[in-house]
């Protein structure tokens, strides 16, 4: 099925240890970012990419890495996790006219401990 | 229909009423706008987008109307259903491949 996919779905940390959140498409998006949800808010965007090779910080980038070596797969790092890091994550992505808006992926749901 | 002229962050619509969400933007240079829906554990779902050029757009049920003098935006859902229970939010997008999300308006269908 086409679409972004996120892995894992859960996933529970202690302080200080580090992860990668996955996320892919398969629809040839040259834009894909990184959103966190936290509780009563709206998402608010972490790292995004134009397209293979180039990211860049959004706004809220502190203690999160990411990489776009390839168009189809957008990781997000967390270098080391810290409580405050607790979040549902999601993963988005785009083809650069907007046609159809952006797809978001069903999301990864952690707990930093 | 029930409508609010101000954001809320809920509201509760009887079945089979129209509802209509609002959602102030804040960038003037925003020239795309979408609305999503999401449901309780999932990802936001796309309903309807609107370009800078437009004031109006319907889809399936919806309406999305756009007020560019005071940065304004609202959804309006037909004959509201017990499906339509979610939250919603509008997202501005003042650059392609960045998306600003409003707070969110929790709707809850009355049977």
């Amino acid at each position: 099925n086409a679409g972004v996919t996120q892995t894992p779905k859960f996933q529970v940390l202690k302080t200080g240890q580090s992860m990668t959140l996955q996320c892919a498409q398969d629809m040839n998006h040259e834009y894909m970012s990184w959103y966190r949800q936290d509780p009563g808010m709206g998402l608010r965007l972490i790292h995004y990419s134009v397209g293979a090779g180039i990211t860049d910080q959004g706004e809220v980038p502190n203690g999160y890495n990411v990489s776009r070596s390839t168009t189809e797969d957008f990781p997000l790092r967390l270098l080391s996790a810290a409580p405050s890091q607790t979040s549902v994550y999601f993963c988005a992505s785009s083809d650069r006219d907007r046609v159809h808006g952006y797809t978001f992926g069903s999301g990864t749901r952690l707990t930093v401990v | 229909g029930e409508s609010v002229g101000l954001h809320l962050p809920t509201l509760s619509v009887q079945e089979g009423d129209n509802s209509i969400i609002n959602c102030a933007y804040s960038n003037s240079a925003s020239d795309y706008f979408i609305w999503y829906k999401q449901e309780s554990g999932k990802g936001p779902q796309f309903i309807i987008d609107i370009r800078s050029n437009m004031d109006k757009r319907q889809g399936q049920r919806v309406t999305v109307l756009l007020n560019k003098t005071v940065k304004h935006l609202s959804l309006q859902i037909a004959a509201t259903q017990p499906g339509d229970s979610a939250v919603y939010f509008c997202a501005e997008n003042p650059q392609g491949y960045k998306l600003s999300f409003g707070a969110g308006t929790t709707v809850t269908v009355r049977a």
